[in-house]
């Protein structure tokens, strides 16, 4: 079945660092999501990309998707504190049937 | 409501016991999902539906595990017999509008606060 990856796991960085997470999925995808979840909350969403090669900001934040539609990423730049929280891609299947899949989330800690 | 709404906010059952978790999704929402989150880890998809029927429930670990949404807008997710490895949160999130339709792209997914779920 359809699988979405993060790499990496976890990420500190000292604040006003750049920060970026990879998302991998095992089968093409119609459309991808960003969300982000704070300690103790639940994941909001932060945008959606749907065409390949695909570049859409938000203030610091960048997001890429892949030519092939398979792959993703998120860019920050000069990190705040604010942006603390754990950053998961979504996937919706090529056929487009609805199914949402999560990776397994990237956590940012920033360090003043 | 505002949003989606999950009850209970936190559920304690004793091993064995049988526990239902309700979701009111944002009204007008066709799709429903429930998710499982476990600590340090994505959401775990579990089921979804499109209006009343479970249009994929292959994430439904066992036959333990079962949802309903019989008028297409409430959905409570059911575990029988539960174990101590049940324990996680239970996420449901819900979008609009159905994207079945053809050239109508996906929509963000809205979720609820979750419900807490330890088996002791």
């Amino acid at each position: 079945g359809q699988q979405v990856m993060q790499i990496p796991q976890y990420q500190h960085v000292q604040e006003g660092e750049d920060f970026t997470t990879y998302c991998n999925s095992s089968t093409t995808l119609s459309n991808i999501q960003w969300y982000k979840q704070r300690p103790g909350g639940h994941p909001v969403f932060l945008i959606q990309l749907v065409k390949s090669g695909e570049v859409k900001k938000q203030k610091r934040l960048t997001f890429q998707f892949g030519e092939a539609k398979k792959n993703s990423s998120l860019h920050i730049t000069a990190t705040q504190t604010t942006d603390v929280g754990t950053y998961f891609c979504a996937g919706d299947g090529s056929s487009n049937t609805g199914k949402l899949i999560f990776g397994q989330g990237t956590t940012l800690q920033v360090k003043p | 409501g505002a949003g989606v709404s999950q009850t209970p906010s936190n559920k304690v059952t004793e091993k064995g016991k049988y526990v239902e978790l309700r979701c009111d999704p944002i009204s007008g929402h066709t799709a429903l999902y429930w998710y499982r989150q476990s600590l340090g880890q994505g959401p775990e998809f579990l089921i979804y539906f499109q209006g009343t029927g479970a249009a994929d429930d292959s994430g439904l670990p066992n036959d333990r595990f079962f949802a309903v949404r019989p008028e297409g807008s409430v959905s409570t997710l059911k575990i029988q017999r539960t174990e101590r490895g049940d324990s996680a949160v239970y996420l449901c999130a819900s979008r609009y509008p159905s994207f079945r339709t053809p050239g109508l792209r996906s929509t963000e997914a809205f979720f609820g606060q979750g419900t807490r779920l330890t088996v002791v």
